[in-house]
C-alpha cells in the first residue's frame, strides 16, 4: 500500500526565511505528483504539478523537486510572508484519472 | 468562469439523520471526484465518476454512502444514516480533458 509521509508536520518561520517542506512515498510508479495548498476553511488550491518525467517545476516564490528514485518530493518556499501561512499538502496520482493519493501535510505558520 | 461549488458549507445533524451534499463541477468537466477528510487524518478518496457513470467507487466506506451524478453535470452524495465517525470535511473536485484538478472549498459535516 502506497503510504505518503509528509515532514514536519507543522513549521513556523520568520518572514523572509527560505524553507523546505518534504514530502516522501514508499511506491516510485507515480504519473504525477502535486502540491496544494489549504487555508483554513477552504478548499484546496493547486501550486505545482511535476509529471514523472520532470525533475522540478518553479511558480515564482515556489520550487517544487521530484526525485522519483528515491521516493521524495520537496517544495521550496523562498522570501517567505505571512501569506504564505497556510497547510501545503503533496499528492501523487498512478495513472492520468486515478484517485490523488494525500499526504497529512505541513502547517506554515510565517511570522511577521 | 465558476469553479467547483459545494453545498451546503457546514451542516450539523444528529445521529441517524440523512444529509445531501451536492457538487457542481466546472462547466465541461467530465470527471468529478469526492475525498473526505476525518479529523487527524490524511484526506481520502471516496470515488470518481466519468461522466454519468461511477469509473472507480474503492474508496466508498460502506451502504450508508450513495453518490449520484445525473446528466453527467452535478453530483450529490448522501449520507443515511449519519454516523459519529462520518464527521469530517467532503471536498469535491473536477477535471477536464487537460487532467488538472480543480477542488471546491468543501462541506463541513459535524455528526452529534
Amino acid at each position: 500500500k502506497q503510504e505518503v509521509t509528509q515532514i514536519p508536520a507543522a513549521l513556523s518561520v520568520p518572514e523572509g526565511e527560505n524553507l523546505v517542506l518534504n514530502c516522501s512515498f514508499t511506491d516510485s510508479a507515480i504519473y504525477n505528483l502535486q502540491w496544494f495548498r489549504q487555508d483554513p476553511g477552504k478548499g484546496l488550491t493547486s501550486l505545482l504539478l511535476i509529471q514523472s518525467s520532470q525533475r522540478e517545476q518553479t511558480s515564482g516564490r515556489l520550487n517544487a523537486s521530484l526525485d522519483k528514485s528515491s521516493g521524495r518530493s520537496t517544495l521550496y518556499i523562498a522570501a517567505s510572508q505571512p501569506g504564505d501561512s497556510a497547510t501545503y499538502l503533496c499528492a501523487f496520482r498512478y495513472s492520468g484519472n486515478t484517485p490523488l493519493v494525500f499526504g497529512k501535510g505541513t502547517r506554515l505558520s510565517v511570522i511577521a | 468562469e465558476a469553479g467547483v461549488t459545494q453545498f451546503p458549507s457546514h451542516s450539523v445533524i444528529e445521529k441517524g439523520q440523512t444529509v445531501t451534499l451536492r457538487c457542481d463541477p466546472i462547466s465541461g468537466h467530465d470527471n468529478l471526484y469526492w475525498y473526505r477528510r476525518v479529523m487527524g487524518k490524511e484526506i481520502k478518496f471516496l470515488l470518481h465518476f466519468v461522466k454519468e457513470s461511477k469509473q472507480d467507487e474503492s474508496g466508498m466506506p460502506n451502504n450508508r454512502f450513495l453518490a449520484e451524478r445525473t446528466g453527467g453535470t452535478y453530483s450529490t452524495l448522501k449520507v443515511q444514516p449519519a454516523e459519529l465517525e462520518d464527521s469530517g470535511v467532503y471536498f469535491c473536485a473536477s477535471s477536464g480533458r487537460r487532467n488538472t484538478i480543480y477542488f471546491g472549498e468543501g462541506s463541513w459535516l459535524t455528526v452529534v
